[in-house]
């Protein structure tokens, strides 16, 4: 059962243009909700995360958005840079749980093209 | 700077052998170790939950007594893949925090290729 979901496998934006990428749940118990990004052979970083009493967080051009109604969150990145192609990953946990465990998604193929 | 070490990052081994991976905490003391497994094309998926001082609580669906765990301080998890065959051929991620709040940091990953 796949409790997070990064339902598009990639995505390609024009460099300076708005890149959006999505992530839905399933699981209600969550409340911490965090991107990771990735290049090829290296570990994940850590991008943005947002608690679930929040409905946006931004940092510079990273932006988040939950929608705890719809379980659905988003990462907008404006404006995209070619060094923002990379994998990145939706991941969730239940913090209340305090078990640490994170869930990713499958993770999406950002292509930012100059 | 990385406050969380992998090494080594990248291991070729021959099937049947063992081989270690260690992740390493560099300016905190990680109470909590988690070790993922990126498969081709998919999400990073959670092996293990790695406790200092206390058996390795392994996720569904992986054999504890292949993926050996031990967190054995507060600064260092070991996974060592036993009997490695070539399905084993994946790249394995550490992470680590200090405590159940602090932010999770992961390590560069290990590419590992079983011949």
């Amino acid at each position: 059962d796949q409790q997070v979901k990064q339902n598009s496998p990639s995505l390609s934006v024009q460099e300076g243009r708005i890149s959006i990428l999505n992530c839905d749940y399933t699981n209600s118990m969550f409340d911490y909700f965090l991107w990771y990004k990735k290049y090829p052979a290296e570990g994940p970083t850590f991008l943005i995360s947002i608690s679930s009493i929040k409905d946006k967080n931004e940092d510079g051009r990273f932006t988040v958005f939950l929608n705890k109604s719809a379980k659905h969150l988003s990462l907008h990145i404006v404006p995209s840079q070619p060094g923002d192609s990379a994998v990145y990953f939706c991941a969730a946990s239940d913090l209340s749980g305090n078990t640490g465990k994170l869930i990713f998604g499958q993770g999406t193929t950002l292509q930012v093209k100059p | 700077g990385a406050v969380v070490s992998q090494h080594p990052s990248r291991v070729i081994c021959k099937s049947g052998t063992s081989v270690k991976i260690e992740c390493r905490s560099l300016d905190f003391q990680a109470t909590t170790m988690f070790w993922y497994r990126q498969f081709p094309k998919k999400s990073l998926m959670l092996m293990a939950t790695s406790n200092e001082g206390s058996k390795a609580t392994y996720e569904q669906g992986v054999e504890k007594d292949k993926f050996l765990i031990n967190h054995a301080s507060l600064t260092l998890s070991t996974l060592t893949v036993t009997s490695a065959h070539p399905e084993d051929s994946s790249f394995y991620i550490c992470s680590a925090r200090s405590g159940n709040a602090g932010e999770l940091f992961f390590g560069e990953g290990s590419r590992l290729t079983v011949l």
